[in-house]
């Protein structure tokens, strides 16, 4: 069966530190990964997805940046983060097409940004 | 921009109540989905209904869709107090197979 692992569950940062999140994918091959950001009480906000390795698109024009060094790894990254970075961030993976599949959610990552 | 908008942002009911909840969109679809998301937690999908489907079911969900009104509703029938959870809307279609979701309904069941 499928699983998705999200690292760290919980973290507080300074302002203007560096920031780096991993997402890995379990028991599929090829999945098309996501990372979104979920303000307190609001929906999602996707940030970045991918459809193969190196083959990231971005949504939103902000202070991160996504890559995807291998076929089941997404990484979310900042040089410096803002405190408007503060967020639950979440990684998603589906399978593979087009028109909007079933996605897969990880556990999260709570970012606070002090 | 949001494409799905939730309909009531929250929703107290007792417990074995029916709840409904609402979702408009904008855009022609392919798909809708609702998911389910406990505080602090990931989301998890509970049901697709596809642009040529009308009503669906699962277990005490039922989904409808109407796509000359872009609207969409879930009934949790019989509710429970563990189904207390905020619920989303997601509408796919777009391209790279991204879904848009809406800004959700926060619902408690009380005993």
């Amino acid at each position: 069966s499928q699983t998705i692992h999200q690292w760290p569950a919980t973290l507080v940062q300074p302002v203007g530190s560096p920031l780096s999140l991993e997402c890995t994918v379990e028991g599929t091959s090829n999945p098309n990964l996501y990372w979104y950001r979920q303000a307190a009480g609001r929906g999602l906000q996707l940030l970045f997805y991918s459809i193969g390795i190196d083959q990231i698109s971005s949504e939103v024009p902000q202070n991160l940046s996504a890559s995807r060094p291998q076929d089941r790894q997404f990484i979310l990254s900042s040089k410096k983060l803002l405190l408007s970075d503060s967020g639950f961030y979440l990684c998603a993976w589906s399978v593979a097409g087009s028109g909007g599949n079933e996605q897969f959610f990880g556990p999260g990552t709570r970012l606070t940004v002090l | 921009s949001q494409q799905g908008e939730e309909d009531p942002q929250a929703l107290s009911i007792q417990e074995g109540e029916n709840a409904t909840m609402n979702c408009s969109y904008k855009t022609s679809i392919n798909n809708l989905q609702w998911y389910r998301q406990n505080s602090g937690r990931g989301l998890v999908h509970l049901i697709l209904i596809r642009s040529n489907e009308r009503e669906k079911h699962s277990g005490r969900l039922r989904v409808t869709l109407d796509t000359s009104k872009k609207s969409s509703s879930l009934l949790i029938t019989a509710s429970r107090a563990a189904d207390t959870a905020s619920y989303f809307c997601a509408t796919g279609g777009g391209g790279g197979n991204k879904l848009t979701f809406g800004t959700g309904t926060q619902l408690k069941v009380e005993l």
